[in-house]
């Protein structure tokens, strides 16, 4: 699986938009990026994955750039309890139960009011 | 519906105890991850099963280390002759079979050697 590189830490206004990046340059072509992040002491939770195309769920959108070398985490109001460790994983989908993640160390996001 | 639950959540033992985790997945999920984070990590993968078959014990730092799900359900980690590198919170995740993409967590066992 591609190794993915993110910033340690990043800081933001609550009620503005955060905006995580995530590089992953030597992405193969069959290779989905993930986000999951980890709420203090809880397990991680995930977020949302996208091959190539822009996503969007009830939690956040992903931006995949064209070359899909990078790609962006958008919470788009970030509150109090968007407070958290945010990891970007690339990984191959099997389409069925198998397939362990690579976590790396992910950004700590702090959301200040 | 009920999420993943693993117990206990904290675990305090001596050098050289041995000691088992339990890991009750989503009802119905066919593969079950166990996994370790050590403090200011992500978390490290130790080892999958589907069903009760252990596919993938790759990840198990040592031969002290030993998981099992004999009934394709309840999971137990066993760590024997625990050492003070066995401090970690080991999380357990479970995973759906139609959608292994997603993996839900539960909240981890602390378990601190002293």
């Amino acid at each position: 699986d591609a190794k993915t590189t993110q910033p340690p830490s990043m800081d933001c206004a609550e009620g503005r938009a955060a905006n995580l990046p995530c590089n992953h340059s030597t992405i193969s072509g069959n290779e989905y990026v993930y986000w999951y992040r980890q709420i203090h002491s809880q397990g991680p939770q995930y977020i949302i994955h996208g091959l190539k195309n822009n996503e969007t769920n009830e939690m956040a959108s992903l931006i995949i750039t064209e070359d899909r070398k990078s790609s962006t985490l958008i919470l788009p109001h970030a509150t109090l309890r968007d407070t958290a460790v945010y990891y970007c994983i690339v990984r191959v989908d099997y389409g069925g139960s198998q397939g362990n993640l690579i976590f790396g160390k992910g950004t700590k996001l702090s959301v200040k009011p | 519906g009920a999420g993943v639950s693993q117990s206990p959540r904290y675990k305090v033992a001596k050098r050289g105890q041995d000691v088992a985790l339990r890991c009750d997945p989503i009802s119905g999920h066919v593969s079950l991850f166990w996994y370790q984070q050590a403090l200011g990590q992500g978390p490290e993968f130790l080892t999958y099963f589907q069903n009760e078959a252990q596919l993938d014990k790759s990840g198990l730092p040592s031969d002290r280390f030993f998981a099992e799900r004999p009934e394709g359900s309840v999971s137990t980690l066993k760590i024997q002759r625990t050492q003070q590198e066995d401090s970690a919170v080991y999380l357990c995740a479970s995973s759906p079979e139609q959608r292994g993409y997603i993996q839900y967590f539960g909240a981890g066992t602390r378990l601190s050697v002293l």
